[in-house]
């Protein structure tokens, strides 16, 4: 069963630039969770989809933060305009469904703003 | 509101020597519990969860953990330390409130010494 894909692996942008995250989340699963990790710190979660629908993104920073997850399967997470406190790894995790409890995590982006 | 907390953000254990993770919570209704493994540049690995069943939980990689509500713990053992087990363990909650979203802790980087 392939895993959680993310992509880039590693972003280097200056601040004030824009970056957009891609996340295919594992074929069926209904749940996506963008998580942000600063360095020394655990996941944080940004925002929660159940299939198309936003659950939870009451830590999303909505003024530079936008994240969207079409027809229910692939997701993007963007960031516009970047700040160098955004420097972070962002992981995507999904699971079967919010009753399923078990999330599964892609590798993540590793953000570098300078 | 929940909230985790990890004592020690470094442990060092000798190979061979017991490993002792700890994990203290902090949940309005009874929880669920998670131990994640990160390894450098990847993703979150489930180690092992507790869902309301069985005190003593049982996970790869011969790691266990004990669920104990008097003192709100959950902490994460391993009998025999290997020098594969080094990496960053995470401790997670979350509650049957709807969301089932995780609270993670800020992780115990574990280093095993020869």
């Amino acid at each position: 069963e392939a895993g959680v894909a993310q992509s880039p692996r590693y972003k280097i942008i200056e601040k004030r630039q824009s970056v957009a995250f891609w996340c295919n989340p594992i074929s069926g699963h209904a749940t996506l969770y963008w998580y942000q990790q600063i360095l020394g710190q655990g996941p944080k979660l940004l925002i929660q989809f159940q299939n198309n629908g936003v659950v939870d993104d009451s830590q999303l920073p909505k003024d530079r933060f936008s994240a969207e997850r079409l027809k229910g399967v692939d997701s993007t997470l963007k960031i516009q305009p970047a700040k160098l406190e955004d420097s972070a790894v962002y992981l995507c995790a999904s699971s079967v469904g919010t009753l399923t409890y078990e999330q599964y995590f892609g590798p993540g982006t590793r953000l570098t703003v300078t | 509101a929940q909230s985790v907390t990890q004592l020690g953000s470094h442990v060092s254990v000798s190979e061979g020597a017991l490993v002792l993770l700890r994990c203290n919570y902090s949940s309005s209704v009874p929880p669920y519990l998670f131990w994640y493994v990160q390894y450098p540049n990847q993703g979150l690995q489930l180690l092992l969860k507790y869902t309301s069943a069985a005190t003593l939980v049982k996970g790869i990689n011969g790691f266990e953990a004990e669920f104990k509500k008097s003192e709100t713990s959950f902490h994460l053992t391993k009998p025999s330390a290997h020098m594969s087990d080094a990496a960053e363990y995470f401790c997670a909650v979350s509650e049957d409130s709807g969301t089932y979203k995780y609270i993670f802790g800020t992780g115990t980087r574990l280093k095993v010494l020869a």
